[in-house]
């Protein structure tokens, strides 16, 4: 069964301070993989897309990496601000050729504090 | 444009209501969705359609009848839903089918958050 799994489930950091989301998959096969930012009541938005072949991807103060092999990612945030205060949801695409299978992960909720 | 429109933004409806959600995108993506989400939960796919037509129905019941009058829109007509119906209603659309390629970004309106008494 096609899994995401993150971790931790929720976080609380002070402004400024750097942190790190996880994220763990089973789906195969794999095809690429996404990061959002979800704020309360509002649409997910894309942050970073990865493929197989790219370990390390930044936008801005988010970088992801990817470990194809152990089937991990994670979300680091630089210098955290308030407005980083969200949930973010790991997704996975598997799958090949035709319509390809959208896995989410259930998310890590993120708190910014002054 | 890169952006999904979604009205209304707030809905509440009894049970024996009906009511539409709208869904509009102007980037000439020919895949859009539909995605329900509970309050801590992720977003749980409905349905997806393919060039106006639908491609696919995640055992939605009866009473959520979608519907895509032309590329740019898709609607989701709502009847005699039940309170446990109440969620964040999320739209997508992206160039083609999702994961198709790693360029194939889903873009998600803001929501529709419905109330059902």
């Amino acid at each position: 069964k096609n899994q995401v799994e993150q971790s931790p489930q929720s976080l609380i950091i002070l402004e400024g301070k750097n942190c790190t989301l996880q994220c763990n998959y089973t789906v195969s096969p794999f095809s690429n993989l996404r990061w959002y930012k979800q704020d309360t009541g509002r649409g997910p938005v894309s942050l970073t897309i990865m493929t197989f072949s790219e370990n390390t991807k930044s936008n801005g103060r988010y970088t992801a990496t990817l470990d194809a092999d152990t089937k991990q990612s994670s979300l680091h945030i630089t210098a955290s601000q308030l407005s980083d205060s969200a949930s973010y949801i790991c997704v996975v695409i598997s799958g090949s050729g035709g319509y390809q299978k959208v896995t989410f992960g259930t998310g890590t909720k993120l708190q910014v504090i002054p | 444009d890169t952006e999904v429109t979604q009205t209304p933004k707030h809905l509440v409806m009894g049970m024996t209501n009906k009511k539409s959600l709208k869904c509009e995108q102007h980037m000439g993506h020919r895949a859009m969705y539909w995605y329900k989400q509970k309050a801590k939960k992720p977003p749980e796919l409905m349905f997806v359609y393919s060039y106006e037509k639908l491609s696919i129905n995640e055992s939605v019941p009866s009473r959520f009848s979608p519907e895509c009058p032309n590329s740019s829109l898709l609607n989701l007509h709502l009847h005699a839903l039940q309170p446990e119906d109440s969620a964040l209603y999320l739209c997508a659309s992206s160039r083609g089918l999702a994961g198709l390629s790693s360029y194939n970004e889903q873009f998600f309106g803001p929501g529709t958050r419905l109330t059902v008494l």
